[in-house]
């Protein structure tokens, strides 16, 4: 099956810059890959998506990037701000995360010093 | 439209005893996802449902089951619980989840400890 490696465990960076965090995956079918950012004691929110047919994203100041070859993807945070502090999921599926489910990374905490 | 919603959001039990999670999706989602969320594994897939039939399942033992109804809301059981059982259970609905890249929107959880 899918496997999902994400890193680092935990990144902290300094108020008004970017953070970086990366994900590989095993299967070379996976063609959905959404990020999901979970605050304590909430649910996984999406805040940002992407498909095999593209390599990056933006909206705002999230970008995600996709190299599928290495078969690896990152999520780009630019201009950081106290409420990005969270816990951040990368995941991997193939069907779009229905009938095969998502396959999630371990997660990273994210904290945003001031 | 009002989200995924959980219920119960706590449970507390005791090992050997089972328990019911109810979840109803977003209205018009007809799959919809179940996984299971502990500091140690992290989000791990259950099962998923779709017009009532269980169309894949993660790697978790048979006291993991689930169902779904003909109004798309679902519930999974667990039986004989262990204490390895505690998490925060949550689930996912999609409006079909198939090929195409439906996202998934989760609900709040049932946060469920087993003493």
């Amino acid at each position: 099956g899918e496997n999902v490696e994400q890193h680092p465990s935990t990144l902290s960076v300094q108020e008004g810059d970017s953070a970086v965090i990366k994900c590989t995956y095993s299967d070379s079918a996976s063609n959905y890959f959404p990020w999901y950012k979970q605050e304590l004691g909430k649910r996984p929110q999406l805040i940002i998506d992407i498909r095999s047919n593209v390599g990056e994203k933006k909206d705002q100041r999230i970008a995600v990037t996709l190299n599928k070859t290495a078969k690896h993807f990152s999520l780009h945070i630019t201009e950081t701000q106290p409420e990005d502090s969270a816990v951040y999921f990368c995941a991997a599926s193939i069907s779009g995360g229905g009938a095969d489910g998502l396959t999630f990374g371990k997660g990273t905490h994210l904290i945003i010093q001031p | 439209k009002a989200g995924v919603t959980q219920t119960p959001r706590y449970l507390i039990k005791t090992r050997g005893q089972q328990v019911t999670l109810s979840c109803s999706p977003i209205s018009g989602h007809r799959s919809v996802s179940w996984y299971q969320q502990t500091p140690g594994q992290g989000l791990q897939f259950l099962f998923e449902y779709f017009s009532e039939t269980q169309r894949n399942k993660g790697n978790f033992p048979g006291r993991f089951s689930g169902r779904q109804f003909s109004n798309s809301r679902s519930e999974m059981n667990v039986s004989t619980l262990e204490l390895g059982d505690s998490a925060l259970y949550l689930c996912a609905s999609s409006l079909v989840g198939l090929a195409g890249s439906e996202t998934q929107y989760f609900g709040p959880g049932t946060r469920l400890l087993v003493l």
